[in-house]
């Protein structure tokens, strides 16, 4: 049982290059979520999924798209990345809404 | 007004020393409550849920305050492994229960 695990641990871009940050969970959660956290300012959440298929805005979805076609997998993307896209990114599922949260182990991610 | 505002921090404290931390959170309609824990360069982790009636885990004691919008955590004896940072957690129901992270406050514990 591997929790919650996220690919790749690190990554650099140049500005305008995109990429793609992957989520695994095996605990077979409804709830998925991303944050972003940087220093001072806590985790924001950037998107959440309620379910297989299903995907909403947090409050700093700007810049980012998901997708949720495996329970199991949530996947964050930048299509054009910036340097204010430079922080820590963090994963999270949870059995359902409200309950406790696990998290994966971050991506940093640096562009420059 | 942050939607969750905790003690800024750093604390620093010996070892053995009881200290305390405070959030406040600014929607009543606010269901649910955690304390994280979150070391240095590492996620977050479930520390303790929060509930009304008041929850103790060995050394630590959380309590929650509805009337007053207002979360505690307390560490007794502290130890060199509490150093961390604390971050109080609130979600809301509304769109998929909103969780609303505070900012964390530090904590040095010291020999």
């Amino acid at each position: 049982n591997a929790g919650v695990t996220q690919t790749p641990k690190f990554r650099v871009l140049k500005t305008g290059q995109s990429m793609t940050l992957l989520c695994a969970q095996d605990m077979n959660h409804e709830y998925m979520y991303w944050y972003r956290q940087d220093p001072g300012m806590g985790l924001r959440l950037i998107h959440y999924s309620v379910g297989e298929g299903t995907t909403a805005k947090g409050e700093v979805p700007d810049g980012y798209n998901v997708s949720r076609l495996k329970k199991q997998n949530f996947l964050l993307g930048l299509e054009s990345a910036a340097p204010s896209q430079t922080s820590v990114y963090f994963c999270a599922s949870s059995e359902r809404g409200g309950l406790k949260q696990y998290f994966g182990p971050g991506t940093r991610l640096t562009v420059t | 007004r942050k939607e969750v505002e905790q003690d800024p921090g750093p604390f620093n404290v010996p070892e053995g020393a009881t200290v305390a931390f405070n959030c406040t959170y600014s929607n009543s309609a606010s269901q649910s409550f955690f304390w994280y824990r979150q070391d240095c360069r590492k996620e977050p982790k479930l520390l303790m849920s929060v509930y009304s009636s008041g929850n103790e885990d060995g050394r630590f004691t959380a309590q929650l305050n509805r009337a007053s919008q207002y979360i505690s955590l307390l560490i007794r004896d502290s130890k060199l492994s509490d150093s961390a940072t604390y971050l109080c957690v609130v979600t809301l129901p509304t769109g998929g229960f909103k969780t609303i992270f505070g900012a964390g406050t530090r904590l040095f514990v010291k020999a």
